[in-house]
């Protein structure tokens, strides 16, 4: 899982593999999203999921938001090779305007 | 599409040296902002602004300055750049806070090396 301080976590999977990925945060969040980001590039949301929704789907993605133990979870089905990335969750913590990254997990899916 | 450019995309400068990022978006955002990313830590916030003339702080402050020159563009300044500011930098835009997505658009990033 990621959060704070963290070294980065790292996964190494076959391409068809599913994969979940863990994050954890301190206080209060109004909504956690995910960020992917590409070797060269900045990083791309890919889904949000707010602090009254359980489970959000978009296509292979499935993200999962527990306040209670405040954790989510970021889940990918059918891995391809595309989607070799590092992925990194961010909260609000209640600050207006503010975005808290973790520390990130890469991902590295092999045809 | 949401657009965010920033330049240099590559800077080498010796310690003690005046850097200035560039950052422009075009998508109308009122909130800008610059991170630094190093290896093992995430993505660290330096500052942000909701509107021109506005700037907070971020949470990795020292050693940067920035300026919301205008609604499109912000620039972080080194004014004496240190070894330990060698990282990769991004800034990013997001839509007023509280509407329906809070998504941050991301520029390409720029690496900046303190020698």
């Amino acid at each position: 899982s990621q959060w704070g301080e963290e070294n980065l976590q790292a996964l190494s999977i076959q391409e068809g593999e599913d994969v979940t990925m863990n994050c954890s945060y301190k206080t209060y969040t109004t909504v956690v999203q995910w960020y992917r980001q590409k070797s060269g590039k900045g990083p791309a949301l890919i889904i949000l999921i707010r602090s009254n929704e359980r489970e959000k789907r978009s296509g292979r993605l499935r993200a999962t938001l527990d306040t209670s133990s405040q954790s989510s979870s970021l889940s990918i089905t059918g891995t391809l090779a595309t989607d070799t990335a590092v992925y990194f969750c961010a909260t609000d913590e209640g600050v207006v305007g503010q975005l808290t990254f973790g520390s990130g997990t890469r991902l590295q899916v092999y045809a | 599409e949401a657009a965010v450019t920033q330049s240099p995309r590559n800077k080498v400068t010796v310690t003690g040296g005046n850097v200035t990022l560039s950052c422009r978006q075009t998508n109308s955002h009122n909130y800008m902002y610059w991170y630094r990313q190093d290896t093992g830590h995430g993505l660290r916030l330096i500052h942000y602004s909701y509107g021109a003339g506005n700037l907070q702080i971020g949470d990795v402050p020292d050693g940067y300055k920035a300026t919301r020159t205008t609604q499109e563009d912000f620039f972080l300044l080194l004014e004496l750049a240190s070894p330990s500011q060698t990282s990769l930098y991004f800034c990013a835009s997001s839509d007023e806070w509280g509407r329906s997505s809070y998504e941050q658009y991301f520029g390409p990033g720029t690496r900046l090396t303190v020698l």
